[in-house]
């Protein structure tokens, strides 16, 4: 079984342009997580889909940072336009369902803002 | 609000040391607890978890019991090997936070030949 796909690994980009990063849950997961993981500390949640509905986006700074989950499957995140403090991991990860349940993450994208 | 607190790291173990990685809650409902382990370069991956009081979660020689009356929940291992070098990170999650899930800063462990 295939696990979360997340895409570009890296990206280096200046303060002011805009960034994208990608994700492709496990097959047949309807619950869909991102987080920020900064230097030295645990993950953040930024936006939790329930299929393609985000039920808990209050930690998404809505100014700047945009997701959507079409058709409930792949999610995209993002952000425009970047700031010095948006250099962090993002990532990805998913459950069968929203609860106490496992989540599995993706390697994450790491986004360096210069 | 609820939130996870876990002994900074690094912790630095000769092989076949004893570990111990302590992580104290606060929730305001009845949470569900894990750990959570993420080896260099990969995602993070559950190791064990716990979901009522006095539950031990245990995985590859990991154990970790939940313990409501001190709101712990203590990793542990009896003899750690090289390949178990990771960051380490307890989190929880309940109904009354809306399952949110939320992490401790991780705490690095190196294991030394």
């Amino acid at each position: 079984e295939a696990g979360v796909v997340q895409s570009p690994r890296y990206k280096i980009i200046e303060k002011k342009q805009p960034v994208a990063f990608w994700c492709n849950p496990i097959s047949g997961h309807n619950t869909l997580y991102w987080y920020r993981q900064n230097l030295g500390q645990g993950p953040e949640l930024l936006i939790r889909y329930e299929n393609e509905e985000a039920v808990d986006d209050s930690q998404l700074p809505k100014d700047r940072f945009s997701a959507e989950r079409l058709k409930g499957v792949d999610s995209t995140l993002k952000i425009q336009p970047a700031e010095l403090g948006d250099s962090a991991v993002y990532l990805c990860a998913s459950s069968l369902r929203q609860g106490p349940y496992e989540q599995y993450f993706g390697p994450g994208t790491r986004l360096t803002v210069t | 609000g609820n939130s996870v607190t876990q002994m900074e790291g690094p912790v630095t173990l000769s092989e076949e040391a004893f570990l111990t990685i302590n992580c104290t809650y606060t929730a305001t409902g009845y949470p569900s607890l894990f750990w959570y382990v993420q080896y260099p370069g990969e995602g993070l991956q559950l190791l064990l978890k716990a979901t009522k009081a006095d539950d031990k979660g245990s995985n590859k020689g990991f154990e970790a019991t939940y313990r409501k009356e001190t709101t712990s929940f203590h990793l542990e291992k009896g003899s750690v090997q090289v390949s178990d070098s990771a960051v380490y990170f307890c989190a929880l999650s309940d109904a009354a936070g809306g399952f949110k899930t939320i992490f401790g800063a991780g705490t690095r462990l190196f294991v030394k030949a």
